[in-house]
Formats: C-alpha cells, structure tokens, sequence
C-alpha cells in the first residue's frame, strides 16, 4: 500500500519569501513522486516528477523538489514566492505496478503582500 | 496537441436524481481514464480508472458507477443520488506508459440538494 501526508493545510508566506511545503510518502516499492498545483475551481496541472535518476527535480514556474528516500519525503521548494504562487498543493505517489495516483490532502498556500 | 473536456461544469441535482457527467480526451489514442472526486479539505478520492474500452476498475464501494463506451469517453453516472455525492469531480487522463502522469480536465461542481 501506498500513501502521502502533507504537513501543514494551510501555509501562509510573504512576497518574496521562501516556500517550503512538505511531503512525506509510505511505499513498500520504489515510488513516483509528484507535485500538482490547482488553482480555484480548476483541474490540477502537475508541476513536477521523480521518477529514477537525478533526486533533484525542477519544475514548472522555478519550483523544484528533492526526493530523499532515508526521510521519505519529497518537499517542494521555491526561492522567491510570488503573489501568482497562490494556490492549492498536492503531493502524490505512484508506482510501477499501479497506474493510478495517490493523493496528499493538499496544502493552501496563501502570499501576503 | 491533447485536449481533455469535460461537462456540465456545474451541477444542482435533487436527490434521488440520476446523474450523468462526461469526459472525452482529444489527440491521444488509448489512453488510460480517471475519475476523481474532490471534497473540501480531504484532498483528491480515486472512484475510478480504465486501461481500455469496457474495462473499469473501481477504487471504492459506492453510489456510482463508470463506462467507457469509446477509446476516449469516460461517463460517471448514478441512478439515485445521496447528499453525500456533492463535491468536485475531476477526469484525468495518461499516456500508456508514464504512470502517474496525469493531465485533468476542468472539473464538475455537483450540490446534490
């Protein structure tokens, strides 16, 4: 079985600042890993992946996440928010042996001028 | 380039009512199919997926039920509906081959009256 936890619902950070939303994953398997965004009353757009190699990843709009398998997290991170930032978070996990995805409960971030 | 659409966006059914909402992907062939519902701060519930025509997997026990009659329609439906089917519904869609990697549609807002 496979699962995620966001840490945090809601996340609140001013213009400019630092973005740091996290992740922890449960896997029995090697996992993917993604981050998807949503923006209101929308579907969601995926932002980025892991899936092997580089545990770095870069995504869209200078977001980036960075797969640790000894803490089981993938945390996404952006250097700089911008009031466009603004929106709901998910982290999801899959695996090779499954083709559906699972969701974290998603985290609101709010961009304070 | 591949479309997703799906319809009614909105959504005001009494209950007891049947329902019926639709999905159709354009400029991809045999892909694989989801449906998710969205409820407020409870993240993204698999209900259902398909490899195929015909061939649906159902995630949870429940009120709805899926068809895949083409290649590229996927149609949730239900005879009666509860109040507890409200919430946003969201099809998705990925290429054979990159689990996990999903592209949504817009999404349908069901209030179940």
């Amino acid at each position: 079985a496979q699962s995620v936890t966001q840490l945090g619902s809601h996340v609140s950070v001013s213009e400019g600042a630092l973005v740091l939303l996290r992740c922890n994953y449960s896997s029995s398997v090697p996992p993917y890993l993604f981050w998807y965004v949503q923006y209101p009353n929308q579907g969601l757009q995926l932002l980025l992946k892991y899936t092997t190699g580089a545990t770095l990843v870069k995504g869209i709009n200078g977001f980036e996440a960075e797969f640790k398998k000894s803490e089981t997290s993938f945390h996404l991170t952006k250097p700089s928010a911008h009031m466009s930032d603004a929106a709901e978070y998910f982290c999801a996990v899959s695996t090779t042996g499954r083709r559906a995805l699972t969701f974290g409960s998603g985290t609101r971030l709010q961009v304070q001028p | 380039s591949q479309t997703i659409h799906q319809w009614p966006a909105t959504l005001v059914q009494p209950v007891g009512s049947p329902l019926s909402l639709e999905c159709t992907v354009e400029g991809t062939s045999n892909p694989n199919l989801y449906w998710y519902r969205q409820a407020a701060g409870r993240g993204l519930q698999l209900l259902f997926y398909s490899v195929g025509i015909g061939q649906i997997s159902s995630e949870v026990p429940q009120n709805l039920s899926a068809s895949r009659p083409q290649d590229r329609q996927f149609i949730l439906s239900s005879k009666k509906l509860l109040l507890s089917d409200s919430g946003f519904y969201l099809c998705a869609w990925s290429a054979q081959g990159r689990p996990g990697e999903l592209f949504f549609g817009e999404g349908s807002r069901l209030t179940v009256l």
